[in-house]
Formats: C-alpha cells, sequence, structure tokens
C-alpha cells in the first residue's frame, strides 16, 4: 500500500540555518502530496501542497518540489527562526478511496530552533 | 474560514466510564470528518471516517463497539470513547472536509484524555 517515510528527528538547529526535512513515498498513480505542521499547543495546519509532479509548493519561507522521479517531497527552508518551532508531518493522499480519500502520514520530524 | 473546534481539550476519567469527544466545524459544512489518534513521538494513526448520515468507516484493527462515531449533522461529530481503559489515554483529533471533491482536511485542536 501507500506509505510515507520522513527522516526522524529531532533536529535541533541555530536561527538562520537552513532546513531540510527529507519526505520519500510509494504509490500506485499519481498522489497529492502535503506538507502539515504542529505547533506547541496548537492543531495541525497544512504548510504547503503540491498536486502533480514538478509542482512546487511554498508558504511562511518553507518550500517542497514534487520529484517523481525520486519520490520524494523534501521541506526546505534557507533560514529558520525560532517560531518555527514544531512538528512537520509529511503525507500524501489517497487516490483510490473516491469519496472517502484519505491521507497518509509520516510519523512526524520534531524541529527545534534555538535563538 | 475552515476552522475546526474540539470539545473537551483536556478529559481524565476513571476507567470503565465513558467519555465523548465533540468535533465541530465552525464556519464550513463538513461531509466527511476523520477521527485519528496520535500517541506520543508517532504520527498520526486514522481510527473511521465518517460522512454524514451514514455509518462511520473504520480502519482496520479498530474496535467499532469502543469507539462509537456518529455524524448527524454536517457541523457535528462525535467520538465516544466506552468503558475506557487506562490503555486507551491519548491525544485525538478530529479533521474534516468540505465538499467531495478536495482532499484538504481542517483540523481540530485535539483532546487529550487520561484514563485513571
Amino acid at each position: 500500500g501507500d506509505s510515507v517515510t520522513q527522516m526522524e528527528g529531532p533536529v535541533t538547529l541555530s536561527e538562520e540555518a537552513c532546513l531540510t526535512i527529507n519526505c520519500t513515498y510509494t504509490a500506485t498513480g499519481y498522489p497529492s502530496l502535503f506538507w502539515y505542521v504542529q505547533y506547541p499547543g496548537e492543531g495541525l495546519q497544512l504548510l504547503l501542497k503540491a498536486t502533480k509532479a514538478d509542482d512546487k509548493g511554498s508558504n511562511k519561507g518553507f518550500e517542497a518540489t514534487y520529484r517523481k522521479e525520486t519520490t520524494s517531497f523534501h521541506l526546505e527552508k534557507g533560514s529558520v527562526q525560532v517560531s518555527d518551532s514544531a512538528v512537520y508531518f509529511c503525507a500524501l493522499s489517497d487516490q483510490h478511496a473516491g469519496n472517502n480519500r484519505k491521507l497518509i502520514w509520516g510519523l512526524g520530524t520534531s524541529l527545534a530552533v534555538n535563538p | 474560514g475552515a476552522v475546526v473546534s474540539q470539545h473537551p481539550s483536556r478529559v481524565i476519567c476513571k476507567s470503565g466510564t465513558s467519555v465523548k469527544i465533540e468535533c465541530r466545524s465552525l464556519d464550513f459544512q463538513a461531509t466527511t470528518m476523520f477521527w485519528y489518534r496520535q500517541f506520543p513521538k508517532k504520527s498520526l494513526m486514522l481510527m473511521a471516517t465518517s460522512n454524514e448520515g451514514s455509518k462511520a468507516t473504520y480502519e482496520q484493527g479498530v474496535e467499532k463497539d469502543k469507539f462509537l462515531i456518529n455524524h448527524a449533522s454536517l457541523t457535528l461529530s462525535t467520538l465516544t470513547v466506552t468503558s475506557a481503559h487506562p490503555e486507551d489515554s491519548s491525544f485525538y483529533i478530529c479533521s474534516a472536509r468540505r465538499g467531495t471533491g478536495t482532499y484538504e482536511q481542517y483540523f481540530g485542536p485535539g483532546t487529550r484524555l487520561t484514563v485513571t
């Protein structure tokens, strides 16, 4: 079945450092890909998404490119801030479930940014 | 728009009792709601998918008689944990999707259940 693998954390960086969180997937067909973020004490929020190969999703300085050839959707940011400290989840949408399509989740990567 | 609330945010109950958790879409109609369980340092585990007016679809391994889901209206779904045990202690999260042609889910803030 479809699956998502993302790098294990925790990741600890200093402010203004570069961030990459790796995410790879296995899926039949052409899933949509997502990054969700969970800030401390808050619910999950959609950070960015890409719906087809070579699409780049971007938001709040974060970017991820849908790479079909490497089945990857790595999350990147050039300069992280303390406020980026959160747990980041990579996910793909199940394309085969019709109206009940669901999200397949990675395990989440915790990011801590120190001032 | 697209705000989802959950109530309560935290609940502590005694073993053997039942607990109801509410999930509401505040500013949109949710044709589909999802219930997840999140374990410490683990990803989200989808428990069930509920469509308004019909029975919930449970994921493999989730006991439907223990985790009762009701989606009685387009803005409200409830999860009842029946005869709760300490191993049911967890963080329960709901999400809601509007319409059927979209994949985007909007998440509630979660409910921390502790069973003593």
